[in-house]
């Protein structure tokens, strides 16, 4: 399967401070990458669609100028926890799909292998 | 609404027995496309297996089949001989249209334990 990457793996953070996660798709093109918040035991939760140069779209609740993303070109899109706060505290997991999703695609969507955010 | 319902919140099964891990669904989409990903403990997702809403023979990757039942609105995971390693969560998830976006939404996962 396809390849994506996302770095760090895990990172901890004083309260205040923003923090930034990187998510790559090696060895495809991902015109459309996701990013999804787990919480402990429980189901993943999308946060934004991130389409390569334009803005990302946030699902209702999430705070885009909480959560920057940005998805400068096709193999990467970045995720930024500003003035990170302990209620972030999270698992944080990025996808990018492959294909163009359109009609009878076979687009499929490989994941990341997470960020564990520790907020102090 | 798009909706994805994983009933089994936990599930045993002997070492090199079948196991089946439910999944219904519902949308209006006419086209979609269903998903199930591994989730071991490390926390990564892995791709295991993808059915296409107008593919007509059910998807197999290994040990892995996916018993498509649209009419039912059915997505079970049926893992063949299974391995210690199988032991994790399992969601099933499906790609849909949304306001002209495409999402992918998650059910709330199956922990499957495979017991020597």
């Amino acid at each position: 399967g396809a390849v994506v990457s996302q770095h760090p793996s895990w990172v901890i953070c004083k309260s205040g401070t923003s923090v930034k996660i990187e998510c790559r798709s090696l060895d495809f093109q991902a015109t459309t990458m996701f990013w999804y918040r787990q919480f402990p035991k429980q189901s993943l939760m999308l946060m934004a669609t991130s389409n390569e140069g334009s803005k990302a779209t946030y699902e209702q609740g999430v705070e885009k100028d909480k959560f920057l993303i940005n998805h400068a070109s096709l193999t990467l899109s970045t995720l930024t926890v500003t003035s990170a706060h302990p209620e972030d505290s999270s698992f944080y997991i990025c996808s990018a799909a492959t294909g163009t999703g359109g009609f009878r695609t076979n687009e499929k969507l490989f994941f990341g292998s997470g960020t564990q955010l520790s907020v102090l | 609404a798009q909706k994805i319902t994983q009933t089994q919140p936990g599930m045993f099964v002997q070492e090199k027995e079948a196991v089946t891990l439910d999944c219904t669904y519902d949308t209006s989409d006419q086209s979609y496309g269903l998903f199930w990903y591994k989730q071991p403990s490390s926390g990564e997702m892995i791709f295991l297996i993808y059915q296409g809403s107008y593919d007509e023979q059910n998807a197999t990757e290994g040990r892995y089949s996916l018993n498509f039942q649209k009419a039912r609105k059915s997505a079970n995971l049926v893992i063949s001989a299974s391995q210690l390693g199988d032991s994790a969560m399992y969601f099933c998830a499906m790609r849909s249209i949304s306001s002209g976006t495409y999402k992918y939404i998650f059910g709330t996962g199956t922990r499957l334990k495979v017991l020597a």
